[in-house]
């Protein structure tokens, strides 16, 4: 079963406190890995899309990685307007899971 | 302007009313797409459309039906609303590969008693 995982489901940092936020997805054959940003009662913005192992995106203080099993959003030295909620997707294969979300990382960076 | 626009932006109806949910884009994409978000189960595809004449079934699509009435507009109709259709609706555009870098509406909030 097409199946996307994403943890923490909450993570709150100090301005200038780098982490990772996770995104672990089982599907058979990728052909694509989306990360996106929602801010609180907006639709989500799109960020990257990757589509092999080893591909790097960037933008600003944001950097999306992937592996064979997961893709990583690096946020470094964040500062408060890049809390959101951080949502990645895959495209599926069945039918029932032609695109499948993560429920979301909610990031909270505080002053 | 925004480039994807949704009417209403809330609406607050009753069990067995007809509502209809309207999203209009002037991206000039082909791909249109309505999703549902309920709090710890992120985000859902109802159904998608690939051009005027293509319309297709999502995961979730059972009570719900969708009209693609020009390459800009495509709309959501629940035919009649029940309480666990209570959630933010979303309309998305893209241009590329199917699925592939969309573009969301603000959403719908959508609360049925």
């Amino acid at each position: 079963e097409d199946q996307v995982t994403q943890s923490p489901e909450a993570l709150r940092l100090q301005e200038g406190e780098s982490s990772s936020l996770n995104c672990s997805y089982t599907v058979s054959g990728l052909r694509g890995l989306f990360w996106y940003r929602q801010d609180p009662g907006k639709g989500p913005e799109f960020l990257f899309t990757l589509y092999s192992a080893g591909e790097e995106k960037e933008k600003e203080r944001l950097k999306a990685t992937l592996t064979k099993k997961e893709s990583f959003l690096h946020i470094t030295a964040p500062k408060p307007e890049d809390s959101a909620t951080y949502l990645c997707a895959v495209p599926g294969y069945s039918s029932a899971s032609k695109i499948i979300f993560g429920s979301g990382t909610r990031l909270s960076i505080r002053p | 302007d925004a480039d994807v626009t949704q009417t209403p932006r809330n609406r607050i109806t009753k069990t067995g009313k007809r509502i209809m949910l309207e999203c209009s884009q002037t991206k000039g994409h082909d791909r249109m797409y309505w999703y549902r978000q309920d709090p710890g189960l992120g985000l859902r595809l109802i159904y998608y459309s690939f051009d005027v004449k293509d319309i297709n079934k999502g995961e979730i699509s059972d009570g719900y039906s969708v009209s693609r009435q020009a390459q800009a507009k495509f709309s959501l109709s629940l035919e009649s609303a029940i309480p666990n259709q209570t959630a933010l609706y979303f309309c998305a555009t893209s241009e590329k590969q199917p699925f592939e870098e969309q573009f969301f509406g603000p959403g719908t909030r959508l609360t049925v008693l």
